[in-house]
C-alpha cells in the first residue's frame, strides 16, 4: 500500500543534543509537510517543501531545519532541542496544495530528557 | 486570517447514539473545509473534505457534515457511533488567501461510552 512512513516511531534525546527524524514516503507526491503537535493540542505546520521548493512558516524557530534530498524522503533537524520541543512530530504529503488531501505518516514521539 | 474553532473540547456519547462535532470558521474568502481523525498515536486521517458544490458531504466510516456558509459553520455528525469512534476529529480550513495552508481548530476528543 502506497503511505506515508516515519521512522523512528519514538525517539529519546538530550537536552541539546542534535535529532534528526525521518520521513519518507510511496504516493510520489509533490509536497511535504512537517507539524509539530503538543500534547492535546492541534498539528502546528512547521514547513513545507514544494518540489524542491523550501517554505518556511514565519515562526518556526530557527532550531528546527529540514532538507528533501529527493521526492521520497524528508528529514526533520533539530539543532539544539530543548524541553519545549518534546511532542509529536507530524509529516504529511500531498499533490499540490489548497484542496488536495494531506496523507499523514503515524508521527514521531520526541522525549527530551 | 483565517481561524477554525471547534466549540467543544470533548463529546461524551453513549453507543450507537447520535454526535455531532461544531465547527466555525472565520475567512473573508472561499475556503475549503476538512475534518480529520486521529486515533491514539497515530496520525491524521481524512473523514471528509469540502470543496464546492452540494453543502452536504458525506465521508467515510458513516460521518457527514454540513457547509453552511451564512453561519461560517462545518459541523459533522454521525447518526450511530460506536467505540471503536473514540479518538480526536479536527477541523480545519484552507484558502487561497491564506497561502493554501491548513489551519486545524483545537480538537474535540470523542469519548463513546458502552
Amino acid at each position: 500500500d502506497a503511505m506515508v512512513i516515519q521512522n523512528p516511531r519514538y525517539q529519546v534525546t538530550q537536552f541539546g543534543k542534535p535529532v534528526t527524524l525521518s520521513c519518507s514516503q510511496t504516493l510520489n507526491h509533490n509536497v511535504m509537510y512537517w507539524y509539530q503537535q503538543k500534547s492535546s493540542q492541534a498539528p502546528k505546520l512547521l514547513f513545507h517543501y514544494y518540489d524542491k521548493d523550501f517554505n518556511n512558516e514565519a515562526d518556526t524557530p530557527d532550531n528546527f531545519q529540514s532538507r528533501r534530498p529527493n521526492t521520497s524522503f524528508c528529514f526533520l533537524d533539530i539543532r539544539s532541542p530543548g524541553l519545549g520541543d518534546a511532542a509529536m512530530y507530524l509529516c504529511a504529503t500531498s499533490t499540490g496544495i489548497g484542496a488536495d488531501t494531506q496523507y499523514f505518516g503515524p508521527g514521531t514521539r520526541l522525549t527530551v530528557l | 486570517a483565517q481561524s477554525v474553532t471547534q466549540l467543544d473540547s470533548q463529546v461524551p456519547v453513549f453507543e450507537e447514539a447520535p454526535v455531532e462535532l461544531r465547527c466555525n470558521y472565520s475567512s473573508s474568502v472561499s475556503v475549503y473545509l476538512f475534518w480529520y481523525v486521529q486515533y491514539p498515536n497515530q496520525g491524521l486521517q481524512l473523514l471528509l473534505k469540502y470543496l464546492s458544490g452540494s453543502t452536504l458531504v458525506k465521508g467515510i466510516n458513516g460521518f457527514e457534515a454540513e457547509f453552511n456558509k451564512s453561519q461560517t459553520s462545518f459541523h459533522l455528525r454521525k447518526p450511530s457511533v460506536h467505540i471503536s469512534d473514540t479518538a480526536e476529529y479536527f477541523c480545519a480550513v484552507s484558502s487561497k488567501a491564506a497561502g493554501n495552508k491548513l489551519t486545524f481548530g483545537g480538537g474535540t476528543r470523542v469519548l463513546v461510552k458502552p
